[in-house]
């Protein structure tokens, strides 16, 4: 089956440090990778993909890179900032022909930046 | 920027009682789907809808789960007989088509069971 494993949290760091945040999959097929971003008391929000190996899905300043031979799509960013403080979850696709596939989730990080 | 919402945000219920959960979709969205997360779990694909049926379902989504397209803008989860848990944040997504991989996730809805 599909499995997605990401690193446990909390993360902490302070403003304008690095992050890393590690995501590795298992799949049958060829899945689509997604990282979603919940900020405190708000649904899942979209914050990149990407789609087919070697992509890679940028947004906000956060990259991710679809290795298909490490099967991973770690998520960074150059310099955090207090905003960038939520959990965040990785997360494939498995297309099945039918058109409505449910993703599969990682059990989410949560990431917290100090001034 | 079109949303999808959800009804209620929190919801609180004796165990054995129906609960419906509320979601309206995006306006022009094809795909709907329904995900739970139980405290400090991941977030686990219930069941997914098209064209007023469902398209694939999870092993959570058992004879107590039903859900509906019940006019041109709801969709809702029913629990027809809640046990203790049922208790998570319930997530309503959607998605224009078969090929738009994003799904768009509305804020969710607490669901208590005492």
């Amino acid at each position: 089956g599909n499995s997605v494993t990401q690193m446990e949290g909390p993360v902490t760091l302070s403003e304008e440090a690095f992050l890393t945040i590690n995501c590795t999959y298992t799949a049958t097929g060829y899945p689509s990778l997604f990282w979603y971003v919940q900020y405190p008391g708000e649904g899942l929000q979209l914050l990149l993909k990407a789609t087919k190996a070697d992509d890679k899905g940028s947004n906000k300043g956060f990259e991710a890179t679809y290795r298909k031979e490490t099967t991973s799509f770690h998520l960074e960013k150059g310099s955090v900032q207090v905003s960038d403080s939520a959990v965040y979850f990785c997360a494939l696709s498995v297309r099945s022909g039918g058109g409505a596939d449910g993703l599969t989730f990682g059990k989410g990080t949560h990431l917290i930046i100090q001034p | 920027e079109p949303e999808v919402t959800q009804t209620p945000s929190h919801q609180v219920t004796q165990m054995g009682q129906e609960v419906i959960l509320r979601c309206v979709p995006i306006s022009n969205h094809l795909y709907f789907y329904w995900y739970r997360q139980i405290l400090g779990q991941k977030v686990e694909f219930l069941v997914s809808f098209y064209n007023n049926e469902i398209s694939e379902k999870s092993e959570i989504f058992d004879d107590q789960f039903s859900v509906e397209r019940p006019d041109g803008s709801n969709f809702t989860l029913k629990i027809r007989s809640t046990k203790l848990e049922d208790s998570a944040m319930y997530f309503c997504a959607s998605t224009g088509t078969a090929g738009e991989e994003t799904q768009y996730f509305g804020p969710g809805t607490r669901l208590l069971v005492l």
